[in-house]
């Protein structure tokens, strides 16, 4: 069975362009959520969807933005790309949680690597 | 808010030494606890999990007890290995809140000499 894919594997783009960032969640899975690992800062929520929905948002600028779509997979957006954007983003998925699966595990992608130059 | 602080790395110790990274978080409720691994070059795994006080998760010769009363979550081996290397997350999340939304650690990472 095929895990959660990423693509691009590495991106590089000046400050000031956008990036987009896409993701291929587990067969079956409708829950996407992405992080980003920026280096010394660890590990931060940056978005969930479900069933094409965004359901919660972490503590990221509106410049941070993405979509699920029908099939599920998910592409996240970075606007006005600053320096301090270049990071390590994984994405997660997991069938959907809350109260139906509260305790279902989420499985992580090998992330794109995003370098602002 | 939830937070989650780990004990900051690096950490270096030889093959078959004990190893403890210790963990504790910081949440209303009663969370879920994680601990992630991440290889060189890849993404990260689940090691292992617990999701109710006094549960303990295990795998792979690691575990780690979900102790409520000291709000710390552990992770333990008795004897680690060369191919142990990697950075080590503690994580939790409110399932009820949103699935798997996770709080992280800053990570610990784990060196072991032959």
């Amino acid at each position: 069975e095929a895990g959660v894919t990423q693509s691009p594997t590495h991106l590089i783009k000046t400050r000031g362009q956008q990036a987009t960032l896409r993701c291929s969640p587990i067969s079956g899975h409708t829950s996407v959520y992405w992080y980003q690992q920026a280096l010394g800062l660890g590990l931060q929520f940056l978005l969930w969807y479900d069933e094409g929905e965004e359901r919660n948002r972490g503590n990221f600028p509106p410049r941070f933005s993405g979509r699920q779509f029908p099939n599920y997979s998910s592409e996240l957006n970075v606007n006005a790309l600053e320096l301090e954007d270049s990071a390590l983003y994984l994405c997660a998925s997991s069938l959907a949680g809350g109260s139906v699966r509260p305790n279902t595990e989420a499985f992580f992608g090998q992330g794109t690597r995003l370098t602002v130059v | 808010g939830d937070s989650v602080t780990q004990m900051e790395g690096p950490v270096t110790l030889s093959e078959e030494a004990f190893l403890t990274i210790n963990c504790t978080y910081t949440a209303t409720g009663y969370p879920s606890l994680f601990w992630y691994v991440q290889y060189p070059g890849e993404g990260l795994q689940l090691l292992l999990k617990a999701t109710k006080a006094d549960d303990k998760g295990s795998n792979k010769g690691f575990e780690a007890t979900y102790r409520k009363e000291t709000t710390s979550f552990h992770l333990e081996k008795g004897s680690v290995q060369v191919s142990d290397s990697a950075v080590y997350f503690c994580a939790l999340s409110r399932p009820l809140q949103g699935a798997q939304k996770l709080v992280f650690g800053q990570g610990t990472r784990l060196t072991i000499n032959p």
